[in-house]
């Protein structure tokens, strides 16, 4: 099965940059959909198809997608960033949909 | 305003079923294809099935399939969860999403670009 990977954790402080990356095998041949989940909250979806934002999330979510690396990029850190984060694909070749572990985004 | 609301959700005796329900408004439910994602405590997100617009199409996580069937009655604005032999790593908060394309079959790389907020489920003695 397509195992995606990403850090337990990253730390930033306010107004600077948080990247988080989520790892897998040639993952820049599928689409890479990204979910933000608060605290005791629904997950929702931040970026889509590597760098698309729905509407209604700011331009200081952006993604990219290359080789066997996809990365979050939320610019100008704010405390309402913290949460946790969740890559997901669709993997053709099994017909499942994968959720790497997530990635909790601390605001120091 | 899109709305998902799951119900349907308690404690179970490992075992026994379990019929979850979501409640669809706010968009053209029989346009687009549903999902069931669920949320262990303390976990992460695992997707555990799909089900097209017409209810043509189903898909299944390795880990569910055999014991869970989804179905949806578009005449009601309903997607379904039938849960059958619960176990306790079954245990999980469940979620029902929604496609972002219209017309889609559930097994694709179209994202879920809205969650309800999940309906609780408990296997236990």
């Amino acid at each position: 099965s397509y195992v995606l990977t990403q850090p337990p954790s990253v730390s930033v402080a306010p107004g600077e940059t948080a990247r988080i990356t989520c790892g897998g095998n040639d993952i820049g041949s599928k689409s890479v959909h990204w979910y933000r989940q608060r605290p005791g909250q629904a997950p929702v979806l931040v970026i889509y198809y590597d760098d698309n934002r729905p509407s209604g999330i700011p331009a200081r979510f952006s993604g990219s997608n290359s080789g066997n690396m996809a990365t979050l990029t939320i610019s100008w850190v704010e405390a309402g960033d913290e949460a946790d984060y969740y890559c997901q694909v669709w993997d053709g070749g099994t017909d499942q949909y994968v959720f790497a572990s997530g990635t909790k985004v601390a605001v120091l | 305003e899109v709305q998902l609301a799951e119900s349907g959700g308690g404690l179970v005796q490992p075992g026994r079923s379990l019929r979850l329900s979501c409640a669809a408004s706010g968009f053209t439910f029989d346009d687009y294809a549903m999902f069931w994602v669920r949320q262990a405590p303390g976990k992460g997100l695992e997707w555990v099935s799909s089900i097209s617009w017409n209810g043509a199409n189903t898909a299944y996580a390795a880990s569910v399939r055999g014991r869970f069937t989804i179905s949806r009655d578009n005449a009601k604005n309903s997607l379904y969860l039938q849960i059958h032999s619960l176990r306790a790593e079954d245990t999980a908060l469940y979620y029902c999403a929604k496609d972002i394309n219209r017309g889609s079959t559930g097994t694709s790389t179209w994202p879920f670009d809205y969650w309800g907020q999940g309906t609780q489920v408990t296997v236990s003695s």
